[in-house]
């Protein structure tokens, strides 16, 4: 069964400090990764994507990378802000003759000043 | 054209009663997703449409659900005799026709079934 899990399920930290998001998958055929970023209330907003080939992709203050063979990425949040405070989910897509997207349950995260 | 849009935004409903949601994607997108979220949980597929063509319907999507894209440009989901597990936020996504190619997100419609 194609599975995305994230860990943690919730995170609280305080303004300026770094953070990582873990994502296992069990996808197969693997195609790519994206990471998403999901405000209250409002629907994702994709931040990376990488494919097989990649193993690191930065967009501003976060970074993705992913191992491929282990089937695992994380999302590294530098020098963290308020606003940051928001679900991020990691999304797999598989290429099995349609192009679906397996969302994780996400992790979300609490940015405290 | 700004992004998906979704109306409405929120849909309060009795027990029974049949609702419709609508979904505008980006005009030069050939792909439109629907998905279910619920508190806590990431979403969850629903159904794709590739022009006006559905191609894939989850497990998910009980004969209660039905979904039509027929011009291939907006869509929209009917839930008949709706149900208190209905309560969710339904997303709708759209993409252009490619591998990599990035699905842009709505706002999503939040249903209350009360």
């Amino acid at each position: 069964k194609n599975q995305v899990e994230q860990s943690p399920q919730s995170l609280i930290i305080l303004e300026g400090k770094n953070c990582t998001l873990q994502c296992n998958y069990t996808v197969s055929p693997f195609s790519n990764l994206r990471w998403y970023k999901q405000d209250t209330g409002r629907g994702p907003v994709s931040l990376t994507i990488m494919t097989f080939s990649e193993n690191t992709k930065s967009n501003g203050r976060y970074t993705a990378t992913l191992d491929a063979d282990t089937k695992q990425s994380s999302l590294h949040i530098t020098a963290s802000q308020l606003s940051d405070s928001a679900s991020y989910i990691c999304v797999v897509s598989a290429t099995s003759g349609t192009y679906k997207y397996i969302f994780g349950t996400g992790t979300r995260l609490k940015v405290l000043a | 054209d700004t992004g998906v849009s979704q109306n409405p935004r929120h849909k309060i409903t009795k027990r029974g009663q049949n609702v419709t949601f609508r979904c505008d994607p980006i005009s030069e997108h050939n792909r439109l997703y629907w998905y279910r979220q619920t508190l806590g949980q990431g979403p969850e597929f629903l159904t794709y449409f590739q022009n006006e063509a559905q191609l894939e319907k989850s497990r998910l999507l009980s004969d209660r659900f039905s979904a039509e894209r027929p011009k291939g440009s907006f869509s929209t989901l009917e839930i008949q005799r709706t149900e208190q597990g209905d309560s969710a936020m339904y997303l709708c996504a759209s993409s252009r026709i490619a591998v990599l190619a990035e699905a842009f997100f709505g706002q999503g419609t939040r249903l209350t079934v009360v």
